[in-house]
């Protein structure tokens, strides 16, 4: 199975602020890995997929890039409804494995 | 409007049987494969379980292998997930979501149903 590696597990930040979570996967998934938002009580909503795709209606300050096995989703300006639990996951092969999670709070 | 509703999830005793279900309106069901996440409380996303668009191929997590079952009725468009030998570490909120054609993305979620284990 593959595993999904994500850092950090938790940031603190400030509106406006330039954002970076990583994820790194165990093996290659080539383009299918796709990033979530959970906000507090809410169910998750798609981001980004394979890898760099803005899912439609998701404001462009997201964007993800890919090297190798690395991914990383960037928030360009931080905005208060962005103060959630973002999550990767690869799609490439099942299980399709999660990432542990980073939630981004308020500095 | 494309909606996903689960539903099913209480409390049952370790050893039980329960049965989600998740119905789907607003978009043409039987062209998209499903899948069943879940998030134990304070927890991360689990993936748990998928089933393609026809219903003849199906996944599993390590974790509810040989005790949950997905399955769905397209002419009803809904979707279940049979859970067997239910055990404590399966108290979770049970999501279901659909999975874009190209990629498994997961891009539409139900609200959740939570199911919780306790004798």
């Amino acid at each position: 199975d593959i595993q999904m590696t994500q850092s950090p597990a938790s940031l603190s930040a400030s509106v406006g602020d330039r954002v970076t979570i990583t994820c790194r996967a165990s093996q290659s998934i080539s383009t299918y890995l796709n990033w979530y938002r959970q906000k507090p009580g809410k169910a998750p909503q798609l981001l980004i997929y394979t890898a760099s795709s803005l899912q439609g209606g998701v404001p462009s300050r997201f964007s993800g890039t890919r090297s190798g096995t690395d991914f990383t989703l960037t928030i360009s300006s931080l905005q208060p409804e962005d103060f959630a639990t973002y999550f990767c996951q690869q799609s490439f092969s099942m299980p399709h494995s999660f990432g542990g999670g980073t939630k981004v709070e308020i500095k | 409007e494309v909606q996903l509703v689960e539903s099913g999830g209480g409390v049952v005793r370790p050893g039980g049987s329960l049965r989600l279900s998740c119905a789907a309106s607003g978009f043409t069901f039987d062209d998209f494969g499903m899948t069943w996440v879940r998030q134990a409380p304070g927890k991360g996303l689990e993936w748990v379980s998928r089933i393609n668009w026809k219903g003849d191929s199906t996944g599993y997590a390590d974790s509810v292998k040989g005790r949950f079952t997905i399955s769905r009725d397209n002419a009803k468009k809904s979707l279940f997930l049979h859970m067997n030998s239910l055990r404590v570490e399966d108290t979770a909120f049970y999501y279901c979501a659909r999975a874009s054609v190209v990629d498994e993305a997961l891009d539409i979620w139900g609200q959740g149903t939570v199911v919780t284990v306790s004798s």
